[in-house]
């Protein structure tokens, strides 16, 4: 079954404890993004890959890093959580960066993680 | 930046009924796409429907189909025979070519009256 999986799907984890919630996808799609769903804001993307070693910022980076060392996954980092990371994360791929000419691939997410910085 | 504006934050339908959900977007760009995707409680994204901003025709999907205004930047939803399973937030999201970005607008949670 083609599927984005995250772990873990819930964390409570203390301030400044460094922390990292891993996405896999078994697509073999080259394209993977995290994003990071606020109330009253929507997703924003945090960061993007478009392929393997090539990583990017999105609209919110600070106080996140990526890594892309293989293709299938994606983990998301926190070096020192702070309480305003509190969030419900999101990790999605898809096999060409959206819209490259114009052929659109439809991204797929995963489940989410409910991640609460105390 | 692009912004994408969704001005409704609840809506309710009956059961059976239509609801129309609205989402007006800024771009100076010809070529996106845009999106609705469904979130149902299990918090999964769901694609419902897209739509390719050079093509005219309005997407359809089953039940669900668009009203594509390209001159007023709008993109809204339009749900059919509503049914109890399409109470969810529904997000709409531009994505421009090359820009390796979709960017959400901030939510209409949909609520289905049986």
């Amino acid at each position: 079954e083609a599927q984005v999986t995250q772990n873990p799907r819930y964390l409570i984890t203390v301030t400044g404890k460094k922390l990292t919630v891993t996405c896999s996808q078994n697509m073999n799609h080259e394209y993977m993004s995290w994003y990071r769903q606020d109330p009253g804001l929507g997703l924003r993307q945090i960061y993007y890959s478009m392929n393997v070693e090539v990583t990017d910022k999105g609209d919110v980076p600070e106080g996140y890093k990526v890594s892309r060392k293989e293709k299938r996954n994606f983990p998301l980092i926190l070096e020192s959580p702070s309480p305003n990371q509190t969030s419900l994360y999101f990790c999605a791929s898809s096999f060409t960066p959206p819209h490259r000419g114009r052929t659109n691939t439809e991204a797929f997410f995963g489940q989410g993680t409910r991640l609460t910085v105390v | 930046a692009q912004t994408v504006t969704q001005s409704q934050p609840e809506m309710s339908v009956q059961e059976a009924e239509t609801v129309t959900l609205s989402c007006t977007y800024d771009t100076s760009e010809s070529d996106y796409y845009l999106f609705w995707y469904k979130q149902p409680p299990s918090r999964q994204m769901i694609l419902v429907i897209r739509q390719e901003a050079y093509k005219q025709q309005n997407a359809t999907e089953n039940r669900f189909s668009v009203n594509f205004q390209k001159a007023a930047k709008s993109f809204s939803l339009k749900i059919s025979d509503s049914q109890l399973g399409d109470a969810a937030m529904y997000f709409c999201a531009y994505d421009q070519t090359g820009a390796n970005n979709l960017f959400f607008g901030t939510g209409t949670r949909l609520t289905v009256i049986p």
